[in-house]
């Protein structure tokens, strides 16, 4: 079965830091892009960032360039997003999903790991 | 970076009924237009890619529709399972982005 279990999140202070990661499954990682969405309480969806197969290309949303970082180990089948300066706007569901077509739509999420930024 | 704005913001519907949904990008993202279905506490799920190519196990009555601007998601008769919201995202440019969604709600 095909699958992506997020894990790593949690309650944070602003400015803090936090690493969240995915675990894929029933599929061979390695041959996909790989991308994080979150979705803030009660709101829409938004893109964060997404991976290359071999990490040689990153691409982030402009409202976390600096502060949050996408990488992946396809040896241990693993996606991971470090996040630093935490903002409460960042107070989200971090959801995992595999990219198609250069990464660009996403055919299997996970279910999502839970993001508190506050005080 | 490419708006995108989805019409109506929520639908009331009945079983049976035939619903269409607008999603309209900023410019144009040639075909490059994905629908999305989302249940309250759930991920999301793919419907449509590349306009209106239906995602492998997704019913028929599911269809897309639309190129340059705009698009265009039709449920040809709703279901009870269909009552959710959906998001059309662009993946022409990036960043990508997601419209606002549209409920659709039971009448």
């Amino acid at each position: 079965e095909v699958q992506l279990v997020e894990s790593g999140g949690g309650l944070v202070q602003p400015g803090g830091s936090l690493r969240l990661s995915c675990a894929a499954s029933g599929f061979t990682f390695s041959s996909y892009w790989m991308s994080w969405v979150r979705q803030a309480p009660g709101k829409g969806l938004e893109w964060v960032a997404n991976i290359k197969q071999d990490g040689s290309e990153k691409y982030y949303v402009d409202s976390v360039k600096g502060r949050f970082t996408i990488s992946r180990d396809n040896a241990k089948n693993s996606l991971y997003l470090q996040m630093n300066s935490l903002r409460a706007e960042d107070t989200a569901v971090y959801y995992c999903a595999r990219g198609r077509f250069g990464g660009g739509y996403m055919d299997v999420w996970g279910k999502g790991t839970t993001v508190t930024v506050s005080s | 970076d490419i708006q995108m704005t989805q019409s109506p913001s929520t639908l009331s519907a009945s079983v049976g009924d035939r619903v269409t949904i607008t999603c309209r990008a900023s410019q144009s993202i040639s075909s490059w237009l994905a629908w999305y279905q989302q249940k309250p506490g759930k991920a999301p799920k793919l419907l449509i890619y590349k306009a209106s190519s239906l995602e492998s196990g997704v019913p028929s009555r599911f269809s897309g529709s639309g190129s340059g601007t705009e698009f265009t998601l039709t449920i040809s008769s709703l279901q009870p399972d269909d009552f959710a919201t959906y998001y059309c995202q662009q993946y022409n440019s990036y960043p990508f982005t997601f419209g606002p969604g549209t409920k659709v709600d039971i009448k």
